[in-house]
């Protein structure tokens, strides 16, 4: 195993709601990366986190946000959500320049 | 868990073949790049990594080669193994990229024939 855990492993929400996912960087990890990534096809880069501070941005809209806490740790909010939210959502740790470890995913399911 | 495998290209091998998996990648400027192994239900899984300036490394039953001319990247497996099925990505990372702000191609299912 990775040491990256992330919660809840699945979740179903309705159309215009918000969600929060969580994820546990590997201990000593100061970057955090989150991914989506839609049935059948590669994961897609949100952002990434690096010491509490946004750190590069993918094509994702303001309604996607997140946090990093002092402990590293990150959430990922998702705000208003849409039926094409639904997908895998992983989350990736990793120290500056060193290789990055993925979480098993939270599998959202909007309906 | 749930299948990652579903509408993506497949390459069906028996078991103790070789297995070549193919990659196009999109960026000139990529000077890293990255196979992972995605089982159903889990996260990407580094195998192998190479950089820009290398066009062949070996790792242990894996080989991955870079072409930049036309920018293509291949991953071999040697003796295949029932435990290898799963979905294969390749990711890139343009010059001065972070190693985790990563471009995953469209991956392959890797089905081993027993």
């Amino acid at each position: 195993e990775t040491g990256v855990t992330q919660s809840p492993t699945h979740l179903i929400k309705t159309r215009g709601q918000q969600v929060t996912l969580r994820c546990s960087s590997q201990s000593g990890h100061n970057t955090v990366s989150w991914y989506q990534q839609a049935l059948g096809q590669g994961p897609q880069f949100i952002f990434q986190y690096y010491r509490e501070e946004e750190n590069g941005r993918g094509n994702f809209p303001p309604r996607f946000s997140g946090l990093q806490f002092p402990n590293y740790s990150s959430e990922l909010n998702v705000n208003a959500l849409e039926l094409d939210d639904s997908a895998l959502y992983l989350c990736a740790s990793s120290l500056q320049g060193s290789e990055a470890f993925f979480g098993q995913g939270t599998r959202l399911t909007v309906v | 868990g749930e299948s990652v495998g579903l509408h993506l290209p497949t390459l069906s091998v028996q078991e103790g073949d070789n297995s070549i998996i193919n990659c196009a990648y999109s960026n000139s400027a990529s000077d890293y790049f990255i196979w992972y192994k995605q089982e159903s239900g889990k996260g990407p899984q580094f195998i192998i990594d190479i950089r820009s300036n290398m066009d062949k490394r070996q790792g242990q039953r894996v080989t991955v080669l870079l072409n930049k001319t036309v920018k293509h990247l291949s991953l071999q497996i040697a003796a295949t193994q029932p435990g290898d099925s799963a979905v294969y990505f390749c990711a890139e990372i343009p010059y001065g990229g972070a190693t985790n702000k990563l471009i995953f191609g469209t991956g392959t299912l890797l089905a081993v024939q027993p």
